[in-house]
């Protein structure tokens, strides 16, 4: 089981970049790295997932090092409606038991 | 394209009763998954439905149990209620083929008293 470890919390500036980065030293070859976002009282919002080197997509960019032992979330230019908690995963959505939310990391991005 | 449903959004329960939650998966999802997340913590899973039967189960005792319908439609239900039970909780569905991501729905609030 992949255990991660990403930072309680984090505060930016609109317009600013927020890149999260997440360790999981531990991570199988078979495992990819999913981030969720979530708003409150909603349910966790897909953002991205990778497997190696970068990914991106339209709100947000993936980096991942060769090791694979961490991960970092890039979001660019954040706005007030950013302000979320941000959850790391690592394994494979074919065994739903082994993911671990954890405690995430709340961003709040101020005016 | 409707996303995941749960049904209700909110309910107040006394010690001891039991809930049923409902959970509608996204179209062209086969795959339902429940979690509970209590407030200020990650979601935790409870089990998943895969062809009407359960697959792979969390940590929860048998007082939580399930059930998947032929259209992939689940229920959740859970029995002698605690207060420990008061969380979100929340329905997520993907497509059996690996590493399709998870989609949630915006879960049920359960309130035990």
């Amino acid at each position: 089981l992949a255990k991660t470890t990403q930072p309680i919390s984090m505060d930016s500036y609109e317009g600013q970049e927020v890149n999260i980065t997440c360790s999981h030293n531990n991570i199988a070859t078979n495992d990819y790295i999913t981030w969720y976002q979530q708003f409150p009282s909603q349910g966790p919002r897909f953002i991205i997932q990778g497997y190696k080197t970068k990914v991106t997509n339209e709100v947000a960019s993936l980096f991942i090092p060769a090791d694979r032992k961490s991960s970092t979330l890039s979001l660019p230019r954040v706005s007030l409606s950013d302000t979320a908690v941000y959850y790391c995963l690592v394994g494979t959505f074919s065994n739903d038991y082994k993911l671990s939310f954890g405690a995430g990391t709340t961003v709040t991005v101020r005016a | 394209d409707a996303g995941v449903t749960q049904s209700p959004t909110h309910l107040i329960k006394t010690r001891g009763q039991q809930v049923t939650l409902r959970c509608s998966p996204k179209s062209g999802h086969d795959t339902v998954s429940w979690y509970q997340q209590a407030l200020g913590q990650g979601p935790q899973f409870i089990f998943q439905y895969y062809e009407e039967e359960e697959r792979q189960r969390g940590n929860f005792p048998d007082r939580f149990s399930g059930h998947q319908f032929p259209n992939y439609s689940s229920e959740l239900n859970v029995n002698a209620l605690l207060l420990g039970d008061s969380a979100l909780y929340l329905c997520a569905s993907r497509l059996r083929e690996n590493n399709s991501p998870l989609h949630f729905g915006n879960g049920t609030r359960l309130t035990v008293t």
